[in-house]
């Protein structure tokens, strides 16, 4: 069993849908968790990142960790065509430990 | 800055050849990784360097695979002989030394995709 679960998709939604992405993780050592971004043919791009539980909003995405359950989400507003890519969740252990990456999700919003 | 550089975006070779990827990272990054993405396995991290040093490299397949980085503004990592299972998306990326900073901020390349046949 892989320490960072993703549904892989495709997750499809029309364009203005509330998107929900979640990853679920077996390791309770887990502080900090990341959202990265990663459209076709690139490398993934850092979107969002926060420490332990609770929620943190930068624009129309929210991130969302629940350590009890060690369930993270990602939840994405008035979505938009140029979300389209796939989102890979990613943690880390302590300061300068290594990431874990989840398998990523491939999100299409159609217009 | 131009961010991480790597070449070739695309190789295509045959069973058996040596294959070189290269990267260049961001300017002031102490840090320097290379990944394998495949859609079986995900993002799998293969190596690290810090200050140009291998720190660890417990991703690294097997001896077929070898990284170096002579220098704080270049890096490669060479197949020989490659093999038909090598083929995948293969990422560098590079951050900055943040000591005590917690946010393990990457900043990846647009990947080599490598195609062996």
């Amino acid at each position: 069993q892989k320490e960072v679960e993703q549904d892989p998709g495709p997750l499809s939604v029309p364009e203005g849908a509330i998107v929900s992405l979640n990853c679920t993780y077996s390791n309770s050592a887990f502080q900090y968790f990341m959202w990265y971004r990663q459209y076709s043919r690139k490398g993934p791009e850092l979107l969002m990142y926060t420490y332990s539980s609770g929620n943190k909003e930068d624009g129309r995405f929210t991130a969302q960790v629940d350590k009890s359950s060690k369930y993270i989400s990602l939840f994405i507003r008035d979505s938009q065509p140029s979300d389209s890519a796939t989102y890979l969740c990613a943690m880390h252990k302590y300061a300068g430990n290594m990431l874990t990456f989840g398998g990523g999700t491939r999100l299409m919003v159609k217009p | 800055d131009a961010g991480v550089i790597q070449s070739p975006r695309h190789e295509v070779t045959e069973m058996g050849q040596e294959v070189t990827l290269r990267c260049k990272p961001i300017s002031g990054h102490d840090y320097l990784f290379w990944y394998r993405q495949t859609m079986m396995r995900g993002l799998e991290l293969l190596i690290y360097f810090n200050n140009n040093v291998p720190i660890d490299d417990s991703g690294m397949p097997e001896d077929r695979f070898s990284a170096k980085m002579p220098n704080a503004s270049f890096s490669t990592l060479k197949i020989q002989p490659s093999e038909p299972r090598d083929s995948a998306v293969y990422f560098c990326a590079s951050r900055e030394d943040r000591g005590a900073a917690t946010n393990e901020k990457l900043f990846f390349g647009s990947g080599t995709q490598l195609s062996v046949l």
